[in-house]
């Protein structure tokens, strides 16, 4: 089983639609992050979590809002979606203690905002 | 806001080649950098973590150096294999520990 799964894979949806992608990990971590990608612009960070009392907004938060349900859960939120949020988006989990650990990233959730 | 820029963007080579490419980044504030691999279809995976001034890294056939002071790393590919095609992504950890990644650079090693 995958240490960093997102839920949905694929989601195509309509302009104003409120939308949900979720994220769950088995790896003990505490510190989660979101991010998108587009073409030619690379990962962006939208908001990271180092604990669950913990949330920050990253580059491009704008449009976008988050939850740390447990630890192992980290939810992003589109509000009311609209087209140029289209995007492959990206849930990471990293070690704490301090020490810059390596990302470990879930597959990814493919967004289509029509 | 924090440039991380790889270069080139994108790359052919003939299986067999050696390869390099560069990820150039602040050289203030330095805590971390990390290189990825980005295979079509999957997530990245992290191949180095390197933090001190002069490490070098190595994996197989991929090695990594890095330059804090000028603000640089350079990732090598000895004798580039099909299954080497991928994006290679960097990642530059500053002192607030946002990683900050590069657009990366997209190698195709031709059969």
């Amino acid at each position: 089983d995958a240490d960093v799964t997102q839920t949905p894979r694929n989601r195509i949806t309509k302009t104003g639609k409120r939308i949900m992608l979720e994220c769950s990990q088995t790896k003990g971590h505490d510190r989660m992050y979101w991010y998108r990608q587009d073409p030619g612009l690379g990962l962006r960070l939208i908001y990271y979590s180092f604990d669950v009392k913990d949330i920050n907004k990253g580059e491009i938060s704008d449009g976008y809002s988050v939850s740390r349900q447990a630890q192992a859960k980290f939810s992003l939120s589109l509000e009311s979606a609209i087209p140029n949020q289209t995007a492959l988006y990206f849930c990471a989990t990293s070690e704490t203690s301090g020490r810059p650990y390596e990302q470990y990233f879930g597959p990814g959730t493919r967004l289509t905002v029509t | 806001i924090l440039n991380v820029e790889q270069s080139p963007q994108s790359l052919h080579v003939q299986e067999g080649d050696s390869t390099n490419f560069t990820c150039s980044f602040p050289s203030s504030n330095f805590y971390a950098l990390h290189w990825y691999r980005w295979e079509t279809a999957k997530s990245p995976e992290a191949l180095f973590v390197m933090t001190l001034n002069g490490d070098e890294k190595k994996k197989g056939r991929i090695s990594a150096t890095l330059n804090t002071k000028e603000g640089y790393s350079y990732l090598y590919i000895k004798g580039s294999q099909p299954e080497d095609s991928a994006t290679y992504l960097c990642a530059f950890i500053g002192g607030t520990y946002k990683y900050i990644f590069g657009t990366g650079t997209r190698l195709k090693v031709l059969a």
